[in-house]
């Protein structure tokens, strides 16, 4: 099946310092990716949908100039979150679909952040 | 905008016996997909309904899709300590045409007592 790589899966970094977070699809190009936030024992929040060759759409209550995105190739999206704080420690999420309606979501590992 | 509301949000049962987890829509889906997120992983795919009052299996699992197309389950029979993990329910976004963004539901976390 598709696979999406997501890298790294655990960062801790100092408050006000960026961290970027790497999300590639392995064997199939994806025009769209998804970038989840996830709080423990919570569900998936959609943060913003990453576009191939165009700016992201964000979901209402997401900084945009917060959470950077990126999506410069049929393989990669980059998040990179700016000027950390420790509110933004949480498990982060990428996911891809294969073209086409009804496809199932392949998800990468997440990422683990903790800002100190 | 869209809700998909699942219940309960934890269930914690004995090795051996049965799991359900429900899963409601405010909005008629046109397909809904279940996914598995085993402690500290990534979600993973379980499968996809389409037809109004479908109903799928997979091993000791079983998936149904209401007739309305906005509720579903998933029901585990004679659970075992593998099947831990949260249990998501996932629906098309209706206010996007192409279908691509989705919708989880709360999540239905389960943990089995050996």
């Amino acid at each position: 099946g598709a696979v999406v790589s997501q890298h790294p899966s655990r960062v801790i970094c100092k408050s006000g310092t960026s961290v970027k977070i790497e999300c590639r699809s392995l064997d199939f190009q994806a025009t769209t990716m998804f970038w989840y936030r996830q709080f423990p024992k919570q569900s998936l929040m959609l943060m913003a949908t990453s576009n191939e060759g165009s700016k992201a759409t964000y979901e209402q209550g997401v900084e945009k100039d917060k959470f950077l995105i990126n999506h410069a190739s049929l393989t990669l999206s980059t998040l990179t979150v700016t000027s950390a704080h420790p509110e933004d420690s949480s498990f982060y999420i990428c996911s891809a679909r294969l073209q086409g309606v009804g496809t199932e979501a392949f998800f990468g590992q997440g990422t683990r952040l903790t800002v100190v | 905008g869209q809700q998909v509301m699942q219940i309960p949000q934890y269930q914690h049962v004995q090795e051996g016996e049965d799991f359900t987890t429900y899963c409601n829509s405010s909005t008629t889906l046109s397909n809904i997909q279940w996914y598995k997120q085993r402690p500290g992983g990534h979600p993973v795919f379980l499968i996809q309904l389409v037809k109004s009052g479908e109903v799928k299996k997979q091993k000791r699992l079983t998936f149904q899709f209401g007739e309305a197309k906005k509720n579903s389950s998933l029901h585990i029979t004679a659970t075992q300590t593998t099947d831990v993990g949260t249990y998501f329910c996932a629906g098309p976004n209706p206010e996007e045409t192409s279908g691509s963004r989705l919708t989880f539901g709360e999540g239905t976390q389960l943990t089995v007592n050996p």
